[in-house]
């Protein structure tokens, strides 16, 4: 099946230790984002790609990294630089076509980040 | 800046009884606003896309409408199974071409039978 496939579910992390969350995409999507969601809060961008090798951050990138090696995925890494790291954590992806108007974006199903 | 603010942050319902939730935003050049159902600890599942002022979109007991400033999502006879957090999203025009989307928090909705 198509679709979006975030690991682990959930992450347990120590002070000072950095973490990687995996995502993976076969739906051939151009697109990926990582998203970050806080009780009572909105989903916020942390960092989104839109072709290989090439990403920017978004509102609150601070205290994390990506990578986009492969079309396919495009982990997130919670950096120890990150004070407040625990919430559940989005991916997401889209296909891609220049001056297109509102391409659906579609979410994994996320990933729960606990500071121990 | 965009801004999305959606109304109420909760509402409980009755089996049966209609209601709407709202969604206001202001952003600089509407590319579409998205609406997305969201399950406790579950990602976002999308439901509607809407482009411009007049569209209307409906899948079973939703119906999505859109004006120039803000989209309302009508819940018909809504049952139990209808419980959840609706999201409201807007993506805007972007220079670049690239655009992403500013996410409102949310309405938690709760039917009762």
């Amino acid at each position: 099946d198509g679709g979006i496939t975030q690991s682990p579910k959930y992450l347990f992390r120590k002070e000072g230790q950095n973490v990687t969350l995996s995502c993976e995409q076969n739906l051939n999507h151009d697109a990926m984002y990582w998203y970050r969601q806080d009780p009572g809060q909105g989903l916020r961008l942390i960092y989104y790609s839109q072709i290989v090798n090439d990403f920017q951050k978004g509102d609150i990138a601070e205290g994390y990294s990506v990578s986009r090696e492969k079309k396919e995925s495009f982990p997130l890494t919670v950096t120890s630089a990150q004070k407040n790291p625990t919430a559940f954590y989005l991916c997401a992806s889209r296909m891609h076509r220049q001056g297109f108007t509102g391409n659906t974006i579609y979410f994994g199903e996320g990933s729960w980040l606990t500071v121990v | 800046e965009d801004q999305v603010t959606q109304s109420p942050e909760a509402l409980r319902l009755q089996e049966g009884e209609s209601s709407s939730l709202n969604c206001s935003y202001t952003v600089s050049g509407l590319r579409g606003l998205f609406w997305y159902r969201q399950d406790p600890g579950k990602g976002p599942e999308f439901l509607f896309t809407l482009y411009s002022a007049g569209e209307e979109k409906e899948k079973e007991r939703l119906k999505a409408t859109l004006t120039k400033k803000e989209s309302f999502l009508h819940i018909t006879a809504p049952k139990p199974e209808d419980s959840a957090t609706y999201l409201c999203a807007v993506q805007a025009s972007a220079n670049s071409g690239y655009s992403t989307l500013t996410f409102g928090k949310g309405t938690m909705l709760l039917v009762s039978p």
